[in-house]
């Protein structure tokens, strides 16, 4: 079993409808999780970085860590054609440097 | 702005030729990581630098890949003797203290 799992989609969705990307981890010792997108033939950018659990919010992001139930999830409202994407987790414990990836969900907006 | 560049961004060689990829980090960033993305996978790590030094060297597949870090700045990647499972995205990325790790957009490297 990985210790990052995450659906590699595609997901597909309709312009404006509200998409939730996630990922479950094992590691309980993980406290720094990010989003990061990628777009074909680009790097990965990064979107959203939090500590512990909570909510953090963006724009038309929010990222969300349950720490209890091992689990992270990327809200985007009001999606838009130029969301597509492949959107990445990747996570890490408080003294790591290493990080520990999922393997990207890609995601599609059909206008 | 100045970000992560990597160069060349294409490279397309020869089966047992080497190749050498250059990383220039963001200025000032004390941490450079290179990582391989092949076809449709997520980010397998290969080595990382702190400063000069590279305390963890854990990813590199084979002994057929080295990686330099030199001034605190400019990281090169040697792969000798090409194989065609080499084949994939090579990407760079730096931080500092501890902070996210910013990208480049990566060297596309095609082994005929």
């Amino acid at each position: 079993q990985k210790e990052v799992e995450q659906d590699p989609g595609p997901l597909s969705v309709p312009e404006g409808a509200i998409v939730s990307l996630n990922c479950t981890y094992s590691n309980s010792a993980f406290q720094y999780f990010m989003w990061y997108r990628q777009y074909s033939r680009k790097g990965p950018e990064l979107l959203m970085y939090t500590y512990s659990s909570g909510n953090k919010e963006d724009g038309r992001f929010t990222a969300q860590v349950d720490k209890s139930s091992k689990y992270i999830s990327l809200f985007i409202r009001d999606s838009q054609p130029s969301d597509s994407a492949t959107y990445l987790c990747a996570m890490r414990g408080d003294s790591n440097y290493q990080l520990i990836w999922g393997a990207g969900t890609k995601l599609i907006i059909k206008p | 702005g100045a970000g992560v560049s990597q160069s060349p961004s294409n490279k397309v060689t020869e089966k047992g030729k080497d190749v050498e990829l250059r990383c220039d980090p963001i200025s000032g960033h004390t941490a450079l990581y290179w990582y391989r993305q092949s076809l449709g996978q997520g980010l397998e790590f290969l080595i990382y630098f702190q400063g000069n030094s590279a305390p963890d060297k854990s990813g590199l597949p084979s002994d057929r890949f080295s990686a330099e870090r030199t001034g605190g700045s400019v990281s090169t990647l040697t792969i000798q003797r090409t194989q065609q499972e080499d084949s994939a995205v090579y990407l760079c990325a730096s931080s500092f203290n501890n902070q996210p790790q910013h990208f480049g957009d990566g060297t596309r490297l095609s082994i005929l």
